[in-house]
């Protein structure tokens, strides 16, 4: 099956550097590449996807690039803000019915 | 629109006792999963259902039992709670196609 791993676990940020965050996956028939932020005791919500026909997306202060010869993918914050500290976790998706398969996630922290 | 509902949102149980746990989705979704969230280890994929009727085993399936008799709900059972299902479950529903999973808002389950 498939297998995600996602660097770093932990990544701690000055407020308004960058943060990148990345992920490998293994199978090639993947084809849909979403990530999620998780802020402690809520559940993961969307903040941005990628599909397999595209190499780059990006939505005001977050971007996420995909590699698909070298099976990787990565999210990039710019400006970083506290409001942006969470867990955020990767994903790589298989087929039609959207069954994920999830990295460990990262928690990014964003100081003052 | 509630989105995804999780019921109960806590559950404390002791060492082979038995409960369902209850998932809705009021959008019309064709897909449902249930994940299970243990700390560093992401989230990882019990069982899935990809219309009425119909399910099917994930990464982590054993000891655990799922029906999805109406299009809206999906049933996760635990037939004999042991202490390693003690977890945070979270229950999520998606379109047709890869398209965004929305999240329940989890159970937190405790045995004892």
């Amino acid at each position: 099956g498939e297998n995600v791993e996602q660097h770093p676990s932990t990544l701690s940020v000055q407020e308004g550097d960058s943060a990148v965050i990345k992920c490998t996956y293994s199978d090639s028939a993947s084809n849909y590449f979403p990530w999620y932020k998780q802020e402690l005791g809520k559940r993961p919500q969307l903040i941005i996807d990628i599909r397999s026909n595209v190499g780059e997306k990006k939505d005001q202060r977050i971007a996420v690039t995909l590699n698909k010869t070298a099976k990787h993918f990565s999210l990039h914050i710019t400006e970083t803000q506290p409001e942006d500290s969470a867990v955020y976790f990767c994903a790589a998706g298989t087929g039609t019915a959207s069954k994920l398969t999830f990295g460990t996630g990262t928690r990014l922290q964003v100081t003052l | 629109n509630a989105g995804v509902t999780q019921t109960p949102k806590f559950r404390v149980l002791k060492t082979g006792q038995s409960m369902t746990l209850l998932c809705a989705q009021d959008m019309n979704h064709e897909y449902m999963y249930w994940y299970r969230q243990d700390p560093g280890m992401g989230l990882r994929l019990i069982h899935y259902s990809v219309g009425e009727g119909t399910t099917a085993k994930g990464e982590v399936p054993d000891g655990y039992n799922v029906s999805r008799l109406k299009k809206q709900n999906f049933l996760l059972g635990l037939e004999s709670a042991a202490p390693s299902q003690t977890s945070v479950y979270f229950c999520a529903s998606s379109g047709r196609g890869n398209t965004e999973a929305f999240f329940g808002q989890g159970t937190r389950l405790t045995v004892v």
